[in-house]
């Protein structure tokens, strides 16, 4: 199955700037389709980051912030928090599975 | 404000069948669509499919066709999901979320499958 793939894990101190790759294909990202970011804290629901690549929804913190190119897709945390400690996820829509994929996860632990 | 809220754990043995609901309130039931996903332990997300909760339409991963059915009723602005044939690795978190960006997600619902 057609899959996103992310680092599985990212670390920065606080205050500092990281970023999280979302890889995918020519069926997903490359095909022009919008990508999502979740953050899930650890025993919650995920909560949407980002939509439709880099927009945010109400109450999301300008720190975060999106963008894609090709077939992959990026998010950054910029002034990095201890609240920011979290899995990320990215999303897609996926042509050749007509059908919505994520990405496999990242860890981002604030040192 | 919008909600999602689903049903409450379960505990299942392998073979069985399991559904959860996921009732829907804030806004108009039929303008959105409803996905399922679900995070088995320690695991990523994994997207189940989706009902148009307008005309009723599905689309179900390929991994789960055939032993997923997703429903609505939308007298009850409720949704279902259902998973029969159910084996250890089906024991996960179910949760359901609201239109194409899933922007709403319930709370989650815990199915474990053990004899």
């Amino acid at each position: 199955q057609s899959v996103l793939t992310q680092p599985p894990s990212v670390s920065g101190a606080p205050g500092q700037r990281v970023t999280i790759s979302c890889t995918g294909s020519s069926s997903n990202i490359g095909a022009r389709y919008d990508v999502h970011w979740y953050q899930q804290l650890p025993g919650t629901a995920p909560k949407l980051l980002l939509s439709g690549n880099s927009n945010r929804p109400s109450g999301v913190p300008d720190r975060f912030s999106g963008s894609k190119s090709g077939t992959s897709a990026a998010l950054a945390i910029t002034g990095l928090q201890a609240e920011d400690e979290a899995d990320y996820y990215c999303q897609s829509f996926d042509s050749s599975l007509t059908g919505y994929v994520f990405g496999t996860g990242t860890k981002v632990t604030v040192l | 404000q919008v909600q999602l809220v689903q049903s409450g754990a379960e505990v299942k043995k392998p073979g069985a069948s399991v559904r959860v609901s996921c009732k829907a309130s804030g806004y108009t039931f039929t303008t959105y669509a409803m996905h399922w996903v679900r995070q088995a332990p320690g695991q990523r997300l994994e997207w189940m499919g989706w009902i148009s909760a307008g005309n009723g339409n599905t689309k179900y991963s390929e991994k789960f066709q055939g032993r997923v059915t997703i429903t609505r009723d939308t007298s009850a602005s409720t949704a279902y999901m259902e998973l029969s044939s159910l084996r250890s690795e089906d024991t996960a978190v179910y949760y359901c979320a609201r239109g194409e960006d899933f922007i709403y997600w319930g709370q989650g619902t815990l199915v474990t499958v053990s004899s």
